[in-house]
């Protein structure tokens, strides 16, 4: 059972290239996210998307876009990176919006460093 | 608008003894709750979670959490701590309807044998 699988798993970028950070889950979730983790700052949540075709912005989305491609896979793109996006990057899937008590499931994540 | 504070950046408890780990919540509704655990370089794993109903909730690897909706609490506990317990915990939020979940900025617990 792969789950949530994230690609790459690590990533060293320069200042101003782009990039897109994979995501992919095979549990039949409607519900998909991206977060980011920085020392001390717990989890923030970047885009999430509801199901197939919508996507909403979470707390911290400026200097990225998302794409929910079908319904195992959501992509998040950096289009012109910047130190500050130096991070762990994690997606989640859960199952149907209307069920609110389901917990996330997490993929490993992707370490980002923007040089 | 929904909150999670863990006042407590580390925990160091003694292999054996009983751990707690402190959450407490803000939010205008009947709130979702959930105990996440992440180990080095992997993702969070889902631990338990508070939906209704008792106010002990019990999960994996022996863990349990206490929900005191007066104090707007949800700690973490486990009866003795294993040196294998050591690890990164959070706590989050959901307000039912919503999908954003807001997380804390996690407890290190450190078991000490």
């Amino acid at each position: 059972n792969a789950g949530v699988t994230q690609t790459p798993k690590f990533q060293v970028l320069k200042t101003g290239q782009s990039m897109t950070l994979q995501c992919a889950q095979d549990m039949n979730h409607n519900s998909m996210y991206w977060y980011r983790q920085d020392p001390g700052m717990g989890l923030r949540l970047i885009y999430y998307s509801a199901s197939e075709g919508t996507t909403d912005k979470g707390e911290v989305p400026n200097g990225y876009n998302v794409s929910r491609l079908n319904k195992r896979e959501f992509s998040l793109r950096l289009e012109s990176a910047a130190p500050s996006q130096t991070s762990v990057y994690f997606c989640a899937s859960s199952e149907a919006g209307g069920a609110d008590n389901q917990p996330q499931h997490f993929g490993d994540g992707t370490r980002l460093s923007i040089l | 608008a929904q909150s999670v504070a863990q006042p407590e950046d580390q925990v160091n408890v003694a292999e054996g003894n009983p751990l707690t780990v402190k959450c407490t919540y803000s939010v205008s509704g009947n709130p979702y709750l959930f105990w996440y655990v992440q180990y080095p370089n992997r993702g969070l794993q889902f631990l338990l979670k508070y939906i209704t109903g008792d106010n002990l909730v019990k999960g994996s690897y022996g863990f349990e959490a206490e929900f005191n909706k007066s104090q707007t609490s949800f700690h973490l506990k486990k009866p003795s701590a294993l040196v294998s317990d050591s690890a990164l915990y959070f706590c989050a939020v959901r307000l039912g309807g919503y999908q954003k979940v807001t997380f804390g900025t996690g407890t290190k617990l450190q078991v000490i044998p």
